[in-house]
């Protein structure tokens, strides 16, 4: 059955940055894009970046560009999450889901704190 | 940017009895290349990710109790639970991937009465 696994999370200083991953397996990673949503504390989901199935296309939330980038290796059936310039904003359970946001990881803590 | 919007925020329901929640998008999601509406409606357990219910506005995820049905089109939906079970407690969340960014609802908690 399709699986992710995310890993990357931690407690960094403000403007400092952090790689998130999310390893899948049980599905043909290739074929399919991914997401990635956050949830900060006690709040409500918010999606943040989807990649293309290829790699050709990314979107981002407003709240993100410029200083997030999604990326993937379909050859490692991976996708990752570059969080550059990280604020205090961005604490949150980070959580990885396949195209049509079926299954979802279990989601890595992000802390952005001095 | 499409804004999502659901009611109500909470709502407390008697177990058996039917439970209603609502979700309108500042424009319509209506695709019209494959006609479908781009909604759909999550479940989420504390502590846990979310889970997909329904896509399309009214399709059923597999695996999914036919007790959780979906309506609506253009931009006013309503998922509707028609006998409220212990499990379906937790916040229920609606979305759209009619266009990036695929913005959720805010989020409608439900309690047992």
């Amino acid at each position: 059955q399709p699986q992710l696994v995310e890993s990357g999370g931690g407690v960094v200083q403000p403007g400092t940055s952090l790689r998130l991953s999310c390893a899948a397996s049980g599905f043909t990673f290739k074929n399919y894009g991914m997401h990635w949503v956050r949830q900060a504390p006690g709040k409500g989901l918010e999606w943040v970046a989807v990649i293309w199935y290829d790699g050709t296309k990314e979107f981002y939330t407003d709240a993100v560009k410029g200083r997030f980038t999604i990326s993937r290796d379909n050859s490692k059936t991976t996708v990752y999450l570059q969080m550059n310039s990280l604020r205090v904003e961005d604490t949150a359970v980070y959580y990885c889901a396949r195209e049509g946001f079926d299954p979802w990881g279990q989601g890595t803590l992000v802390t952005v704190s001095s | 940017d499409i804004v999502m919007t659901q009611s109500p925020d909470s709502l407390a329901v008697s177990l058996g009895e039917r439970a209603t929640i609502n979700c309108k998008s500042s424009q319509s999601i209506f695709d019209t290349s494959d006609k479908k509406n781009r909604l759909a409606w999550f479940h989420q357990k504390p502590g846990q990710p979310p889970k997909l219910l329904l896509y399309w506005a009214s399709t059923r995820e597999s695996g999914v109790p036919d007790r959780f049905s979906g309506s609506g089109s253009g931009t006013h939906f309503t998922l509707t639970i028609s006998s409220l079970q212990a499990d379906d407690v937790g916040v229920f969340y609606c979305q759209q991937d009619h266009s990036p960014p695929y913005t959720f609802g805010q989020g409608t908690t439900l309690e047992i009465k």
